[in-house]
């Protein structure tokens, strides 16, 4: 079946580490997007990217960095300087038509040790 | 910038019927979403409005009103399993995210009681 995969479900990074989660989709869509979920907020963007080898900022991509070398493939890396990291992190994918829905990974929940 | 709103929390009966509101403010609206959250799990869409008027999916319906600003989720013969939050969340033309990038409110946690 077409989907998103996320992993791993559970992360926990110690003080001054980076830490890489994974996002993986073969729905063959353009368009990436990876989001943080902290409780009682909305979903905020860190990154997206509409194309391989294309990415940009969100507005919240202090502390985080990406790739998009594949289509299929856009990890997401959470540096030291991101200093508050705990949060729930969706990543998405959309075909890149204004009128289809983004489809989401089940999450990874990061922890600070 | 954008500003979506939606109420924090809704309570409401099994059986019954519930409606979930969302305002917005945007200068270039290409659509509105609403998406189901169940607790640490993945939004899941479930509709999709960008002409005003009402679209009908089974137990869910979604009106949009553009030139108010405004938008309803109505969940009709509420089930126990539709315990979740529910996420509005709205494409801009000129947001940031690309053709297909969303602003999300902060959702309203919906719980149901027998």
């Amino acid at each position: 079946d077409g989907g998103i995969t996320q992993s791993p479900k559970y992360l926990f990074r110690k003080e001054g580490q980076n830490v890489t989660l994974s996002c993986e989709q073969n729905l063959n869509h353009d368009a990436m997007y990876w989001y943080r979920q902290d409780p009682g907020q909305g979903l905020r963007l860190i990154y997206y990217s509409q194309i391989v080898n294309d990415f940009q900022k969100g507005d919240i991509a202090e502390g985080y960095s990406v790739s998009r070398e594949k289509k299929e493939s856009f990890p997401l890396t959470v540096t030291s300087a991101q200093k508050n990291p705990t949060a729930f992190y969706l990543c998405a994918s959309s075909e890149g038509r204004s009128n289809q829905p983004q489809h989401f990974g089940d999450g990874t929940r990061l922890s600070i040790l | 910038g954008q500003n979506i709103d939606q109420p924090t929390e809704m309570t409401a009966t099994e059986g019954a019927i519930v409606q979930i509101n969302c305002t917005y403010q945007t200068s270039g609206f290409n659509g509105l979403f609403w998406y189901q959250q169940h607790a640490g799990e993945a939004p899941t869409f479930l509709s999709y409005n960008v002409l005003d008027g009402l679209e009908e999916k089974g137990r869910f319906s979604s009106f949009l009103s553009r030139s108010k600003g405004y938008s309803y989720l109505l969940l009709k013969e509420l089930q126990m399993k539709d315990s979740a939050s529910y996420l509005c969340a709205v494409r801009d033309l000129y947001s940031g995210g690309g053709a297909d990038g969303l602003t999300f409110g902060k959702g309203t946690h919906l719980i149901i009681q027998p």
